[in-house]
């Protein structure tokens, strides 16, 4: 199975300034379609998982323009470029390449 | 507009089966895979089961290999999950979601509780 392994795992932020989640993968993601099929999740609180983030750099309807995710193989990154009190939650990078799915860790976002 | 809603949930003896239901609406679930994804109390995410848009090509996690079948009614445009033998490690929530590589919509998830 490919692991996904996510850092940091808490990540204290000051309201207004970036925020930067790693996530790396045990193998390339690079399916045989040609696409990389890595996605990002945000959990808030008492809520499902919402996708924000999909095959790497695209971003869902809806979300805004201050979430943005990069990376290629098996280095990927999601960054918040301004962090506002409703982006606290949990998020998870998921790879969709090989079966079984699976997910990172979780990074635990909050405000100092 | 796509919505997943997922049933069957509930406190279940060790040993015990249950079935889980998940009614979509809004797309119809024979164009689209579909996954099972549970999250025990306080832990992450893990995929539990995946069906293909054909429904040809099924999977189950390690986790759960040889307990787990899923399935589909596409007349009544329900994923089911059928979870066998279940042990205090299946305690959680489960949620289905869209797709099988992008899982671009989720339920609200069922609760299953595993206990004696």
């Amino acid at each position: 199975d490919v692991v996904m392994t996510q850092s940091p795992l808490s990540l204290p932020v000051t309201l207004g300034q970036p925020a930067s989640i790693s996530c790396r993968s045990s193998q390339s993601l690079v399916h045989s379609d040609g696409n990389t099929y890595l996605n990002w999740f945000q959990q808030r609180p008492g809520q499902s998982p919402r996708r924000l983030i999909y095959t790497v750099s695209k971003r869902d309807s809806g979300v805004p323009d201050r979430f943005s995710g990069s990376g290629s193989g098996t280095d990927f990154t999601l960054k918040i470029s301004r962090v506002e009190a409703e982006d606290v939650g949990v998020y998870y990078c998921m790879q969709g390449t090989h079966w079984p799915l699976t997910f990172g860790g979780g990074t635990k976002v909050e405000i100092k | 507009e796509v919505q997943l809603l997922e049933s069957g949930g509930g406190l279940v003896q060790p040993g015990g089966s249950l079935r889980l239901s998940c009614v979509a609406s809004g797309f119809t679930i024979s164009s689209h895979g579909m996954s099972w994804v549970r999250q025990a109390p306080g832990k992450g995410l893990e995929w539990v089961s995946g069906v293909s848009s054909t429904g040809g090509t099924t999977s189950c996690a390690e986790s759960v290999k040889g307990r787990c079948t899923i399935s589909r009614d596409i007349s009544k445009n329900t994923l089911y999950l059928q979870m066998n033998s279940l042990s205090a490690d299946d305690t959680a929530l489960y949620y289905c979601a869209r797709g099988t590589l992008l899982l671009d919509y989720w339920g609200q998830g069922t609760l299953v509780t595993v206990s004696s």
